[in-house]
């Protein structure tokens, strides 16, 4: 059975500060490893998609890398800003239907100013 | 206005009563989703829908039952609700054809924060 894991919990950071952000995978039999971002009351934005066939992606500031065979992704931030304060998820999935999605459970980012 | 709307956003009952949870989405996509978050822990699948005829259950169906009233619409129920299923419930969707493969992402609404005395 997957099992999605997000190290650390919570993170604070001054800033223009670049951080690390780690999600751990158990089975590397994915189709795809997205990164959303949830603010409070808006839901959940999806930020970066890495296929299974990718070693990793960029928008911006945001860099996220894909290791299947250690069953490990990261989500790097760079330059950090007070607006990237939210909770970061990681979500693996399976197949094409979306019905198998094991969604992390979160690393709350709080950067301060 | 956004492309996924829940009502209600808050919603405060108690043990016993029926709650209906409701999605709407503009963005024409087939596929719908009802997922719940719990504190400390990831999103769980509820319920899915890949048209108005095709429902399936999630990895955690017990207690909830769902209707897709139209490809735009798609409830979820508490038919009798228990303080266990208090949670943030978000609905999501997605697109089922014309996306290139592995590049497809769900849409999320802002989510329904349940409380059940």
């Amino acid at each position: 059975k997957q099992e999605v894991t997000q190290i650390p919990a919570a993170l604070s950071v001054p800033e223009g500060e670049n951080l690390v952000l780690n999600c751990s995978f158990t089975d590397s039999a994915i189709y795809n490893l997205q990164w959303f971002r949830q603010d409070p009351g808006k839901g959940l934005t999806s930020l970066l998609l890495i296929q299974s066939s990718q070693r990793e992606q960029t928008s911006g500031r945001l860099n996220a890398s894909l290791d299947k065979s250690s069953g490990r992704s990261t989500l790097y931030i760079a330059a950090s800003q007070p607006g990237d304060s939210a909770t970061y998820l990681c979500a693996v999935n399976r197949g094409t239907s979306y019905d198998k999605v094991i969604f992390g459970p979160g690393t709350s980012l709080s950067v301060i100013p | 206005d956004a492309d996924v709307t829940q009502t209600p956003r808050n919603r405060i009952t108690k043990t016993g009563k029926r709650i209906m949870l409701e999605c709407s989405q503009t963005k024409g996509h087939d596929r719908m989703y009802w997922y719940r978050q719990d504190p400390g822990l990831g999103l769980r699948l509820i319920y899915y829908s890949f048209d108005v005829k095709d429902i399936n259950k999630g990895e955690i169906s017990d207690g909830y039952s769902v209707s897709r009233q139209a490809q735009a619409k798609f409830s979820l129920s508490l038919e009798s609700a228990i303080p266990n299923q208090t949670a943030l419930y978000f609905c999501a969707t997605m697109a089922s054809s014309g996306r290139v493969r592995g590049t497809d992402t769900q849409y999320f609404g802002p989510g329904t924060r349940l409380t059940v005395l």
